[in-house]
């Protein structure tokens, strides 16, 4: 069974550095392109950013370029969010999810949708 | 960055009752949308993917169509568990976008 496990999350004040852990398990990690995606409470759902399987590309949103930074450790199955800067308007749950993706041989290629999910962690910004 | 609308925002329907959810795109992502469904506190799931495919172990009343624009998530006959926020998403482009949500209330 694919699980997908944050932690990390938690009150922080406007400007300071929160990292986010995302623990995978149930599938073969390193093959998979991996998301992060936020969701202010009761509102919709933002992508934030993504890496791909052997963590040689990353891509962000425009509101979270040169904050945030993707990572992931494949030898620990598990993928990373350091967010520095941080502001009131990044309070949200955020989630990490599994891209659908596929591989031919070696190279593994992001589709850019999500079949699985982790629970969500909550990030407060706030004096 | 593609912005994604839905409507209704709010649909208040009854077990049993056929629904229709739209989303609109706003500039062509040919098939490349998929649709989740997301329960209060709980992260979403893929419902359908590139516009039309049915995941594996989504109940068959759960329908999507569309191309280009325009696409619908329509469920056939509402069960008590559908009750819930479904949310469209393109992957047209590599800064994937949501629309704002669906809400589907019990009426």
């Amino acid at each position: 069974e694919v699980q997908l496990v944050e932690s990390g999350g938690g009150l922080v004040r406007p400007g300071g550095s929160l990292r986010l852990s995302c623990a995978a398990s149930g599938f073969t990690f390193s093959r998979y392109w991996m998301h992060w995606v936020r969701q202010v409470p009761g509102k919709g759902l933002l992508w934030v950013s993504r890496i791909n399987s052997d963590a040689t590309s990353a891509g962000y949103a425009d509101s979270v370029k040169g904050r945030f930074t993707i990572s992931r450790d494949n030898a620990r199955d598990t993928l990373y969010l350091q967010m520095n800067s941080l502001r009131a308007e990044d309070t949200a749950v955020y989630f990490c999810a599994r891209d659908v993706g596929n591989c031919f041989g070696d190279r593994c290629y992001g589709d850019y949708y999500f079949d699985s999910w982790g629970q969500g962690i909550l990030v407060t910004v706030s004096s | 960055d593609i912005q994604m609308t839905q409507s209704p925002s709010t649909l208040s329907a009854s077990v049993g009752d056929r629904v229709t959810i739209t989303c609109r795109a706003s500039q062509s992502i040919s098939t490349w949308l998929a649709w989740y469904k997301q329960k209060p506190g709980k992260a979403p799931t893929l419902v359908i993917s590139k516009a039309s495919h049915l995941e594996s172990g989504v109940p068959s009343r759960f329908s999507g169509s569309g191309s280009g624009t325009e696409f619908t998530l329509t469920i056939s006959s509402l069960h008590p568990d559908d009750f819930a926020i479904y949310h469209c998403q393109q992957y047209h482009s590599y800064s994937p976008t949501f629309g704002q949500g669906t809400k589907v209330e019990i009426k």
